[in-house]
């Protein structure tokens, strides 16, 4: 199964600055994902990161306000740009194992905005 | 838009009996995936079943597709205070224009006493 790890596991921010979150996958994979979890609620996909191409979006999220990068096959970041305390949630980043229908989570960034 | 809908949102029973949780889904799918969080950490991946399976099994978990339903069920046998946490079922559409994204239902969480 694909490991993956993220940086911070939790942050605390002010209102008005920007995150940025690390993924980092044991394996080279093609498409990583990037969903975000409200306090109390389900997982929604914000877009989708393959590399050397660009991410997309769903509805509902832009790339000004959490643009994506995919440097290479391991790894993604997610910048949470001009932080409000509505972006207060657990960001997670997912992939798919090579040659299996599988998708993998990472541990989670805890992100709180004050 | 929410494709699963996990039935009841909440679950409570005693150590050692067992616990069902209902996933229903709206359109067609590859795959259903089924996945544990516990206290807002992230997603274990528990069990895959595919669109042309009708039972899964894996250790104390059993779970049952109906596609002409469209609905799943996940049921944990023997249950154990360590199964505490949330569950959700996760439909994955397959290639194509919606390209592997995972849809999540609402979740139920499940609180075993000991």
């Amino acid at each position: 199964s694909a490991v993956i790890s993220q940086k911070p596991s939790r942050d605390i921010c002010q209102r008005g600055t920007s995150l940025t979150i690390q993924c980092q996958v044991d394996s080279q994979v093609t498409m990583m994902f990037w969903y975000r979890q409200q306090p109390g609620q389900s997982l929604t996909l914000i877009a989708t990161a393959n590399q050397g191409s660009e991410a997309t979006y769903e509805s509902g999220f832009v790339i000004d306000k959490f643009p994506i990068s995919r440097p290479n096959l391991t790894f993604s970041t997610l910048t949470v740009s001009n932080m409000s305390p509505e972006d207060s949630s657990i960001y997670l980043c997912s992939t798919r194992q090579g040659g299996t229908d599988t998708q993998y989570f990472g541990p989670g960034t805890r992100l709180t905005v004050l | 838009s929410q494709q699963g809908e996990e039935d009841p949102q909440a679950l409570s029973i005693q150590e050692g009996e067992n616990a069902t949780m209902n996933c229903s889904y709206k359109t067609s799918i590859n795959n259903l995936q089924w996945y544990r969080q516990n206290s807002g950490r992230g997603l274990v991946h528990l069990i895959l079943i595919r669109s042309n399976e009708r039972e899964k099994h894996s250790g104390r978990l059993r779970v049952t597709l109906d596609t002409s339903k469209k609905s799943s069920s996940l049921l944990i046998t023997a249950s154990r205070a360590a199964d505490t946490a949330s569950y959700f079922c996760a439909t994955d559409p397959g290639s194509g224009g919606s390209n592997y994204k995972l849809t999540f239902g609402k979740g139920t969480l499940l609180t075993v006493n000991p």
